[in-house]
């Protein structure tokens, strides 16, 4: 079973500042990769699929990157409305794993 | 528009059996390629992943899960139901359907709280 590490569980920036969030797959996953932004009370939504491109209506400034085993998402210049918990997330076909989560909070 | 809407018990007792039905619109559960699956939150906890059942009845289970597990679906209703047994207070948790189609598909339910207790 493949386990998707997060890193740091918490990351504090100050508003218009870059946010980097790490996840690490414990094998290879290709680019089967996603990220999840989640706020209090709200359903995940999807920000990120293929590791790289972004899902409808994500503002610019949220990008990934990476293959394989390591990814990142990166917000380039976080706004007030960015402050939230993030997953990444493993899919195949019949099986999503994901990452125990960042928050990011405000600095 | 694409709508998924858990419905279920809010609390139970240990060792119950827990049953939650996904009731969705929007999309056919009987098109090649389309699944619903279920994923669970513990409160302040990480979300996990725990079944998915696809338009030709194939179905899938989280493995740590998967004994206590079972997905079936009712087209006609068009509806998923997710039964849970032997539940403990560790299974305390918001529960969502979502459909599972395309990496780029977005579309969860509310999600439903379920709390396990004596």
């Amino acid at each position: 079973e493949i386990v998707m590490t997060q890193s740091p569980a918490t990351l504090s920036v100050s508003p218009g500042e870059r946010a980097t969030l790490s996840c690490r797959a414990s094998q290879s996953v290709s680019s089967n990769l996603a990220w999840y932004q989640q706020k209090p009370g709200q359903a995940p939504r999807l920000l990120i699929y293929g590791a790289s491109t972004r899902a409808s209506d994500i503002p610019a400034r949220f990008s990934g990157s990476g293959s394989g085993t390591e990814f990142t998402l990166t917000i380039s210049s976080l706004q007030s409305e960015d402050f939230a918990v993030y997953y990444c997330q493993h899919y195949t076909d019949w099986l999503w794993t994901f990452g125990q989560g960042t928050k990011v909070d405000i600095k | 528009q694409i709508t998924l809407k858990e419905s279920g018990p809010t609390l139970v007792k240990p060792t119950q059996t827990l049953t939650l039905t996904c009731t969705f619109s929007g999309f056919s559960l009987s098109t090649y390629g389309v699944g619903v699956g279920w994923i669970r939150q513990p409160p302040g906890k990480a979300l996990e992943w725990l079944a998915v059942i696809y338009w030709d009845d194939d179905n899938r289970y989280s493995p740590s899960l998967k004994r206590r597990l079972t997905i079936t679906k009712d087209i006609s209703k068009n509806e998923v139901v997710l039964t849970m047994t032997n539940m403990a207070p560790a299974d305390t948790a918001t529960y969502y359907c979502t459909l599972v189609r395309s990496a780029h598909d977005d579309y969860w339910g509310q999600g439903t709280l379920v709390t396990v207790s004596s």
